[in-house]
């Protein structure tokens, strides 16, 4: 069973700095991908950025990049130039292929941008 | 917008009563995802259909069950409910590629007095 693990609760980051979320992920799959969303206080759910387990390089949406390690099955969000926008919930997910084809998510991390 | 559509966008109710939670996935997309989200936790999977059929299932409670229909909506029907079930309840679609993100409505807010 896939399983996927946010081990920062919370997490602040100083306005205009850079911020790495954790998210490591456990699954015997070789083909899977890595999904990361953000929920503001509003509670939608906002696609960030997506990583396929083959693809060589580390997915980028403008200031959202993916450091992905998939020896070590860690998937971490950096969020550079943070904003006070930025202050949200985030989660990390994973897909696998062919086992189920559902999403799950992680646990989550609270992040808080200070002016 | 993400085009995908839930009702109500807030519920309330008593314990012991049945609701019905409504979703229309984007237009073309063939899965819907439920999901449960409790205050302050994460996204819960339920279950997920596909073109009619269910495809996976999570941690659903057997009061739970859900159904999609031939025009591709999908309902979610929670009965007995207690006041645990009180939660976010998020419906999601896409076209079911896996490397496909999931679309997600903005959910309907449960709250069981």
């Amino acid at each position: 069973a896939q399983k996927i693990t946010q081990t920062q609760p919370g997490m602040f980051v100083q306005e205009k700095e850079a911020v790495t979320l954790d998210c490591t992920y456990d699954t015997s799959d070789q083909s899977y991908g890595l999904f990361w969303y953000k929920q503001p206080s509003s509670g939608e759910m906002i696609f960030l950025i997506y990583q396929g387990s083959y693809d060589e390089q580390n997915a980028t949406e403008g200031r959202y990049s993916l450091n992905f390690q998939k020896a070590r099955k860690s998937a971490n969000l950096v969020i550079s130039a943070s904003q006070l926008g930025d202050s949200a919930m985030y989660f990390c997910a994973m897909r696998e292929v062919y086992n189920n084809n559902d999403m799950r998510f992680g646990a989550g991390t609270r992040l808080t941008v200070k002016p | 917008d993400s085009g995908v559509t839930q009702t109500p966008k807030h519920l309330i109710t008593a314990t012991g009563q049945r609701v019905t939670l409504r979703c229309s996935p984007r237009s073309g997309d063939l899965s819907v995802y439920w999901y449960q989200q409790s205050l302050d936790q994460g996204l819960q999977f339920l279950i997920q259909y596909y073109n009619g059929e269910e495809r996976a299932k999570g941690n659903i409670l057997e009061r739970f069950s859900a159904q999609q229909f031939p025009d591709l909506h999908s309902e979610l029907n929670l009965s007995s409910l207690e006041l645990g079930d009180s939660a976010l309840y998020f419906c999601a679609s896409n076209l079911d590629g896996a490397n496909e993100k999931l679309f997600f409505g903005s959910g309907t807010q449960l709250s069981v007095l």
